[in-house]
Formats: structure tokens, C-alpha cells, sequence
């Protein structure tokens, strides 16, 4: 695809529901970031995937948070059991050379 | 201590002067040093990326690094209102994994 691609844009769920939050990136690129960003803050490091190396989720804040990368491209994101402070923009982004990303719109997660 | 930081600002700037725009990182085993731009409400964009020691230049802007010192800057010249932004500095660790500083605000004033 001509960027990479993320849906939903925006998502307003209640509070102890189930979110997923999916990542389409740039075509042949190896490698897929998630970073979570709040509002006024920088980004946080979520989970860095990297072709079919075991991804580093170093960076999920808890066990309700997981990620799957299918094929090596499309990754979706799931929150389970949502709680107000997981309300934040969601930012995927991918590389085909290091470091160097191409990112997202973003998913607008807000929980009430 | 966070792995790559910032003054968060605003940097407040007469239009047509120079933005500097500092950042340190605590992995000594960082290589690669990238500054990205985040317009409000928009996704970061990579703007300018350094690799060795010393000045990088392209077009307005000139990254320049020191990596005894931890230390990476990023100048921007004859600074226009279009400039007014968040400018992350972005690190890749020793592990391959980009860290964000928090971002410094950026306000280009006519």
C-alpha cells in the first residue's frame, strides 16, 4: 500500500470491554512498531516486531495488552478488559531499513 | 533516568532565526540518532537521521551529533511559522528498538 494503514481511526468503548486495534504497513516493510502516545505526552514503546524474530513486548504495560503480527505484515493490537487510563492514540508504524519508520494516522482509543 | 531526553519547551522563535533543539540518551551502545516532527494532532515524520560524529545538513536543517558526550542537536535555520511543531528525538538502543524522548515544542513567531 502506498502507507502504512490503521483502523479503526477512532474507538470510544466503556470501560472492562474489549478493544482490537489493527496495523496494515508498508508493503515488504520487515519490521512493525506500536507505540502508545497521550494526550500532551511523547511515545511510548509498546512492541517492536522484526520479520520472523520473537517480537520484543517489552513495553506492553500489562498482561491484558497482546499483539499479533500475521504473514509477517498485518498486526492487530488487543486490550482487554479496557480501563480509562488505557485511553491514548495508538501509533503503528514500519521500516524497511532500521530505525527509520513510516507511521500511521493512529487509533484514537477512548474509554469512558 | 529516561533513555532519551528532552526539554520539553516551548521553544518560542522569531521567524527567520535559528531553533536548537537538544536531546541525550543514556545507551552508550546507541548508532543511529533520528529527529521526527509531529505537527498537532498529526503522526510523527521522520525528518533528518545521523549516524557518525559531527554535522549532517539538509536544507534548513543541520543535525549534529557527539556521542562521547551522549548528545545529539538539531538546527533549524531561517525558521518559517510552517516549523511550528513537536520535534522528537528518536534513538535506536543497543537492541535495535527506537525510544522517543518526550518532544520539544516548537513555536515559529512572525
Amino acid at each position: 500500500g502506498a502507507g502504512v494503514s490503521q483502523s479503526p481511526s477512532n474507538k470510544v468503548t466503556e470501560k472492562g470491554k474489549d478493544v482490537e486495534l489493527r496495523c496494515d504497513p508498508i508493503s515488504g516493510h520487515t519490521a512493525l512498531y506500536w507505540y502508545r502516545q497521550s494526550l500532551g505526552q511523547g511515545l511510548e514503546f509498546l512492541i517492536y516486531f522484526q520479520g520472523n524474530s520473537a517480537p520484543d513486548k517489552s513495553g506492553l504495560p500489562s498482561d491484558r495488552f497482546s499483539t499479533e503480527r500475521t504473514g509477517g505484515s498485518v498486526s492487530t493490537l488487543t486490550i482487554q478488559r479496557t480501563q480509562q487510563e488505557d485511553s491514548a492514540v495508538y501509533l503503528c508504524a514500519s521500516s524497511a531499513d532500521l530505525a527509520k519508520l513510516f507511521f500511521g494516522e493512529g487509533s484514537r482509543l477512548t474509554v469512558l | 533516568q529516561k533513555e532519551v531526553e528532552q526539554n520539553s519547551g516551548p521553544l518560542s522563535v522569531p521567524e527567520g532565526a535559528i531553533a536548537s533543539l537538544n536531546c541525550t540518551y543514556s545507551d552508550r551502545g546507541s548508532q543511529s540518532f533520528f529527529w521526527y516532527r509531529q505537527y498537532s494532532g498529526k503522526s510523527p515524520e521522520l525528518i533528518m537521521f545521523i549516524y557518525s560524529n559531527g554535522d549532517k545538513e539538509d536544507g534548513r536543517f543541520t543535525a549534529q551529533l557527539n556521542k562521547a558526550s551522549q548528545y545529539v542537536s538539531l538546527l533549524i535555520r531561517d525558521s518559517q511559522p510552517s516549523d511550528s511543531a513537536t520535534y522528537l528525538c528518536a534513538v535506536e538502543d543497543s537492541w535495535g528498538k527506537l525510544q522517543f524522548g518526550a518532544g520539544t515544542q516548537v513555536v515559529v513567531t512572525p
